[in-house]
């Protein structure tokens, strides 16, 4: 594997399930981000951890958790999510600190559908 | 916070055109990125350019930073290029890491 991964690569779930979205990146990288892409909406950044701290939280409802177990992997556990969270859901990854200098690379995104 | 306009917004090209896509932003900036976007979602990174010039085969890209401005340009446009070209913006004044997105312009190549 190379770049940065995600799976699933799509998801429905019902509103009072529980699932975790998971990113994985082979780039060396320290500083991983979730964002969000709604249908019509510019990309919108929800989370930042650098060395597996999270940095920043954009005001992102408590339905939505993240995790960074380590520098390579990045998970976000959803539970009762509503029919307009259905967006896909981008990970990327930057050389650490996660700075405004530093490029980021996305991976292939998660397709979520919330029923 | 900064904003970024991107233009046109849709953009039918014949196959071998040439195109010019462009993205204005409201701020200085340290970081600007373009990205196409392919029809399953995946976010491919063109270029890191927040100033100068540079070229990639058939794409390159300008940045005049203190005219607040980043042209692409695609050269002898392919069915592959359709998609969508986001570009994205960071700068230190926001107090934050993030990547603020334009509403990107959404090319189709026809053979």
């Amino acid at each position: 594997e190379t770049g940065v991964t995600q799976t699933p690569r799509h998801l429905v779930m019902g509103m009072t399930n529980k699932k975790s979205l998971k990113c994985e990146q082979h780039l060396g990288h320290n500083a991983m981000y979730w964002y969000k892409q709604s249908a019509k909406k510019p990309l919108e950044l929800m989370f930042v951890y650098s060395l597996e701290e999270r940095v920043e939280n954009n005001s992102v409802p408590s339905r939505f958790s993240p995790e960074c177990p380590n520098s390579s992997h990045l998970f976000l556990h959803l539970h009762t999510l509503q029919p307009e969270d259905s967006a896909l859901y981008l990970c990327a990854s930057s050389q650490d600190p996660p700075s405004v200098y530093n490029e980021q690379f996305f991976g292939p995104g998660t397709r979520l559908t919330v029923l | 916070g900064i904003q970024v306009e991107q233009s046109p917004p849709d953009l039918i090209l014949q196959e071998g055109a040439n195109s010019t896509l462009r993205c204005n932003f409201s701020d200085s900036v340290n970081n600007l990125q373009w990205f196409h976007q392919n029809p399953w979602g995946q976010l491919i990174n063109l270029f890191y350019i927040p100033s100068g010039t540079k070229q990639n085969g058939r794409l390159s890209a300008t940045t005049v930073a203190t005219e607040r401005y980043s042209l692409l340009y695609i050269s002898s446009s392919q069915t592959t290029d359709s998609g969508v070209y986001f570009c994205a913006v960071a700068y230190s004044g926001a107090g934050s890491y993030q990547l603020t997105f334009g509403k990107g312009t959404k090319l189709s190549v026809i053979p």
